[in-house]
Order: structure tokens, then sequence, then C-alpha cells
């Protein structure tokens, strides 16, 4: 079945250094893909997304890459920041079918 | 743009007792709303998608009897757990997919802390 994985589910980091988390979906007929951020009590919030026809997407301090022949996403943050900590989760989506997340990865930063 | 809110933001109820959550896109228009359910340290599950207008469509496992979900308009959703129990409590989180979006965007709101005595 549709499945959202994570490779890592923690991560640590110096502050300061780039932060890379990872994801792996099975669902080939995904063709929207998100990164979300969630701190403690609160919802998710939208990082950056990318879609299927592409395979590298920047915003401000993050990147993300779609790479759909081993079917993996990644989510890149630069100059990593104490209020970078927090869960991440990416979710994957079929169309304007239902949203599919991973599982989540704890990035924490360290002084 | 794209404000999601949820209301009550924390509750506690005694066991037996019926709760409403509600859910609101405050800037703009949505066509679907989800409710999620989450565990600690959990990702989010889905429990329900509803439309504006007609009745909600339950993920499987989900009682739609116990989780009574309206959307009686393009901004407004509420998610009613009725005769609450413990194992009730979680962390209940909507979304609102915004009407006409170029990737039918979605956006979630802040959650509500739902504890059952």
């Amino acid at each position: 079945g549709e499945s959202v994985g994570l490779h890592l589910p923690t991560l640590s980091v110096q502050e300061g250094d780039n932060s890379i988390i990872n994801c792996a979906y099975s669902n080939s007929a995904s063709d929207y893909f998100i990164w979300y951020k969630q701190e403690s009590g609160k919802g998710p919030q939208f990082i950056i997304d990318i879609r299927s026809n592409m395979d590298k997407r920047q915003g401000q301090r993050v990147t993300v890459l779609l790479n759909k022949t081993v079917k993996h996403l990644s989510l890149q943050i630069a100059a990593t920041q104490p209020g970078d900590s927090a869960v991440y989760f990416c979710a994957e989506r079929s169309g304007a079918q239902k949203l599919v997340f991973g599982q989540g990865t704890r990035l924490t930063i360290n002084p | 743009g794209a404000v999601v809110s949820q209301h009550p933001s924390r509750v506690i109820c005694k066991s037996g007792t019926s709760v409403k959550i509600e859910c609101r896109s405050l800037d703009f228009q949505a066509t679907t709303m989800f409710w999620y359910r989450q565990f600690p340290k959990k990702s989010l599950m889905l429990m329900a998608t509803s439309n504006e207008g007609s009745k909600a469509t339950y993920e499987q496992g989900v009682e739609k009897d116990k989780f009574l979900i309206n959307h009686a308009s393009l901004t407004l959703s509420t998610l009613t757990v009725t005769s609450a129990h413990p194992e009730d409590s979680s962390f209940y989180i909507c979304s609102a997919r915004k009407a006409g979006g170029l990737y039918n965007e979605q956006f979630f709101g802040p959650g509500t802390r739902l504890t059952v005595l």
C-alpha cells in the first residue's frame, strides 16, 4: 500500500550547520510533495512544496530535492538555528487525493 | 493569508460527555476540510474528509457515530466527540484545502488538545 517513511527518526545538528532530512515514498503516482514543520503542541506549518515535474525547489534557507527514480525526497535547511528545532514531516499526494504523512523526524539543535 | 483556527485549543472533560471542536478558515474559502488525530510522538492520522454541504467521508476504523463532523459552510467545520472516554484523549488537528488553489494547498489549524478524565 501507500507509505511514506523517513530514514532517521531523530537528527541532531550543531547550530549553524546545514541539516538534511530524508524521506522515502512508495507511491509512484504521487505528484505533489510537501514538507511540514511541527513544533510541540502546535499544528503542522507549511515549509515548502514541490511538484513531480521538478527535482529541486528553493525557499528561504530551505531546499527540497525530489528524486523520482528512487522515490526519495529531502529537505535541506541551511545554517540551522535554534528555532528550527521541531518535528519535520514529509507528505505526498496523488492528484486531489488525501495527503499521506511520513513518520516524522525530530530535529534538535546543539548550541 | 491562509489562516486556519481551531477552538478550543485545549479542553478537559469528564468521561461520558460530548465535546465540540470548531475549525475555521479565516481568510479563505475551503471546499474541503480534513480532521486528523495525533498521538504523542506519532504522525498525523487522517480521520475524515468533509466537503461543504455533504456528509463526511470517514477513514477505515474511525467510528462516524463517535466522531460527528459537520461542514456547514465554506469556512467552518466542526468535530464532535460524543460520549468521550479516556482513550479519546488526543491532539486533534483540522486542515482546510483552499478552494481554487493552484495546487490544492492545504493549511493546518493549531490543534486542540483533548483530555478526557
